[in-house]
């Protein structure tokens, strides 16, 4: 399978752990996302990669939360001290990016549930 | 923040009946694209339609993009049971932005 896979698919925590996920892109695509969903929403992003190099971050992501894009292969998102408020669906993406500069099709992972108890 | 907004929140019809689903939008932008969700799956690209494109097919799918009113619909022709799913639209602003913003999408429901 050569699609975006994301690790854990499901994870439970308590209130106050820290979590970690982990996304591995396509191997062409230079650019990742991350989002993340709530129940009956849209996805809201949360930061962008362009290579190893981490070019946004919304207002979304607080200082608790940090991600890393080592190398420009993989990713990881953290979130220490996670609170209820936490808790969604983390979906990473990848995409090309290379024939235009603007924002093309966008290849999803499956996501990451996070419950935090 | 919600860039676009899909209306409506939730469609119910029959198998065979078109479904029509609208997006809002409030800034320019270079394109405008369409994702479909399975219940708690990822997204899926359906289609991507650019700033100076009016109108674009991909088999059953049919998107047109109105930039002077800011707002584009996704039609989707003899429906499926297996078109259930959430449909949401994603707009990119203009101005070089990599950042593709979605909606609260839209509910279809189709019923066998």
């Amino acid at each position: 399978d050569t699609g975006v896979s994301q690790d854990p698919r499901h994870k439970i925590t308590k209130r106050g752990q820290n979590v970690t996920f982990r996304c591995d892109p396509i191997s062409e695509h230079n650019r990742l996302y991350w989002y993340r969903q709530t129940l009956g929403q849209g996805p809201e992003f949360l930061t962008y990669f362009q290579n190893e190099a981490q070019l946004e971050k919304s207002r979304l992501l607080s200082d608790r939360f940090s991600a890393e894009r080592p190398k420009g292969s993989f990713s990881t998102l953290e979130i220490q001290r996670t609170e209820q408020g936490d808790s969604a669906m983390y979906l990473c993406a990848s995409s090309t990016g290379q024939a235009t500069p603007e924002a093309g099709e966008l290849f999803f992972g499956e996501g990451s549930r996070l419950t935090v108890l | 923040s919600q860039q676009g907004e899909e209306d409506p929140q939730a469609l119910s019809i029959q198998e065979g009946e078109n479904a029509t689903m609208n997006c809002s939008y409030k800034t320019s932008i270079n394109n405008l694209q369409w994702y479909r969700q399975n219940s708690g799956r990822g997204l899926v690209h359906l289609i991507l339609i650019r700033s100076n494109e009016r109108e674009k097919h991909s088999g059953r799918l049919r998107v047109t993009l109105d930039t002077s009113k800011k707002s584009s619909s996704l039609l989707i022709t003899a429906s499926r049971a297996a078109d259930t799913a959430s449909y949401f639209c994603a707009t990119a602003p203009s101005g070089g932005s990599y950042i593709p913003t979605f909606g609260r999408g839209t509910s279809l429901i189709v019923h066998p």
